[in-house]
């Protein structure tokens, strides 16, 4: 059973929809969870943290729920800049982080 | 401040041979990973380092791949002999643990290398 899972897609949405991107992952331990962002042929980077509490920056928002063991991303008014691949990442403890398979975003115009 | 840096950029081998792949990480960090990203798949984690020490081994393929840390700080990588199926981005990510900048849990991460085995 792989550790993180998500839907690799890919989403074609159109620009200014909203777009919700779900994980789900398989150790109960686990301590923190992050959403990062790869852009094609290029380097992961975080785009943000997920806090028990649900956290926002900007159109984005990022949920936890620990008991099912489910994190998700929501981007609002989606911007043609927004297409990418978004990774799910948990941290397992002791620094070890693992990474879902990643969901494409393509905006359309 | 200077990034992660990793070279080579690009390799082609055939299989059989072997490679090797270079990191320095940000100045500071003391966690070192390298992970393979093949296409179309997250990246996969196959070595941790805190400083010298190994924490996280457990997917590394021990019978082709090694990889080293020796003084804590730059970090070397490598395969041999290689096989097809390990074409690949081959990342090198380094973190402080939000102990000297960036947010906790946050990895920096390098270019990466691209291999091809022919």
């Amino acid at each position: 059973r792989k550790e993180v899972e998500q839907d690799p897609g890919p989403f074609n949405v159109p620009e200014g929809a909203t777009v919700a991107f779900n994980c789900t992952y398989s150790n109960s331990a686990s301590q923190s969870f992050f959403w990062y962002r790869q852009d094609c042929r290029k380097e992961p980077k975080l785009l943000m943290s997920v806090y028990s509490s649900g956290n926002e920056d900007g159109r984005f928002t990022a949920q936890l729920n620990r008991a099912s063991q489910y994190i998700s991303l929501l981007i609002r008014d989606s911007k043609l800049s927004d297409s990418a691949t978004y990774l799910c990442v948990v941290n397992f403890g002791s620094g070890q982080f693992y990474f879902g398979t990643g969901t494409s975003l393509t905006v359309i115009p | 401040e200077a990034g992660v840096a990793q070279s080579p950029r690009y390799k082609i081998i055939e299989k059989r041979q072997s490679v090797a792949f270079w990191c320095n990480p940000i100045s500071g960090h003391a966690t070192l990973y390298w992970y393979q990203q093949i296409l179309g798949q997250g990246p996969k984690l196959l070595i941790q380092f805190q400083n010298n020490g190994v924490v996280d081994d457990s997917q590394l393929p021990k019978d082709r791949f090694s990889a080293e840390r020796l003084k804590g700080v730059d970090s070397t990588l490598k395969i041999q002999p290689a096989k097809l199926e390990d074409s690949a981005v081959y990342l090198c990510a380094s973190s402080s643990g939000g102990l000297a900048g960036g947010a906790v849990g946050e990895l920096f991460f390098g270019e990466g290398s691209r291999l091809t085995v022919l």
